[in-house]
């Protein structure tokens, strides 16, 4: 079975700095990667995703991910951050057929002035 | 499209009280889930469905019933609540084409249970 790991729980980063949510993750095939996004009081929304080709995927608010086989990690980025990136980010990963989403535990972040 | 619908947004209960989470979607998604969010445990698995008339359990069954009676609708019931299933409670669906596609949430159900 599937299983992710985010080490961070909480991140803060000054607005304007670049930022990286580290993401691992465990399967024996190729996995099917998401990060989603969730803002206080809401529901998810999707950032980006991978499934195939190229490694480096860029996502929605300026966000990218980068698949790493070779490091099982899926790691998002952003190079400069703004005040409303603050939300909790969540990694995900899938497997072939119908198997459902595995969540990570979230990271959240907080950006200061 | 109105997406992905979850009532009621908030709910308090008592011990041993029943109730259920409406979830309905009209995008024609085969695919409905429903997980819990809980503080420094993310996203769990409670049920899911790939289509009409079938279901299958997911990480945290217990205390919770599902049925699928439509493509559109996916309830989640609490036969006896208990003051462990204080929870927000996300509905999400997909189409069933495979695990690339895009899974869109509900904006969550808040539940306390006294």
């Amino acid at each position: 079975a599937q299983s992710v790991t985010q080490p961070d729980i909480h991140i803060t980063v000054s607005e304007g700095a670049s930022l990286e949510l580290r993401c691992n993750y465990s399967y024996g095939a190729t996995p099917y990667l998401f990060w989603y996004v969730q803002s206080p009081g809401q529901g998810l929304q999707l950032l980006l995703k991978y499934f195939s080709g190229d490694t480096l995927v860029q996502g929605i608010k300026g966000f990218e991910a980068e698949f790493k086989r070779s490091q099982s990690s899926f790691n998002l980025r952003k190079p400069s951050v703004h005040w409303s990136d603050a939300a909790e980010y969540f990694c995900a990963v899938g497997a072939s057929g119908n198997t459902p989403l595995v969540f990570g535990k979230g990271t959240r972040l907080s950006v200061i002035a | 499209n109105a997406g992905v619908t979850q009532t009621p947004k908030f709910q308090v209960l008592k011990t041993g009280q029943s109730m259920t989470l409406q979830c309905a979607q009209d995008m024609n998604h085969e695919y409905m889930s429903w997980y819990r969010q809980d503080p420094g445990m993310g996203l769990r698995l409670i049920h899911y469905s790939v289509g009409a008339g079938i279901t299958d359990q997911g990480e945290v069954p217990n205390g919770y019933n599902v049925s699928r009676s439509t493509t559109e609708d996916f309830p989640l019931r609490l036969l006896s609540a208990a003051p462990s299933q204080t929870s927000v409670y996300f509905c999400a669906s997909r189409r069933k084409t495979g695990p690339q596609e895009t899974q869109y949430f509900g904006p969550g159900t808040r539940l306390l249970v006294l």
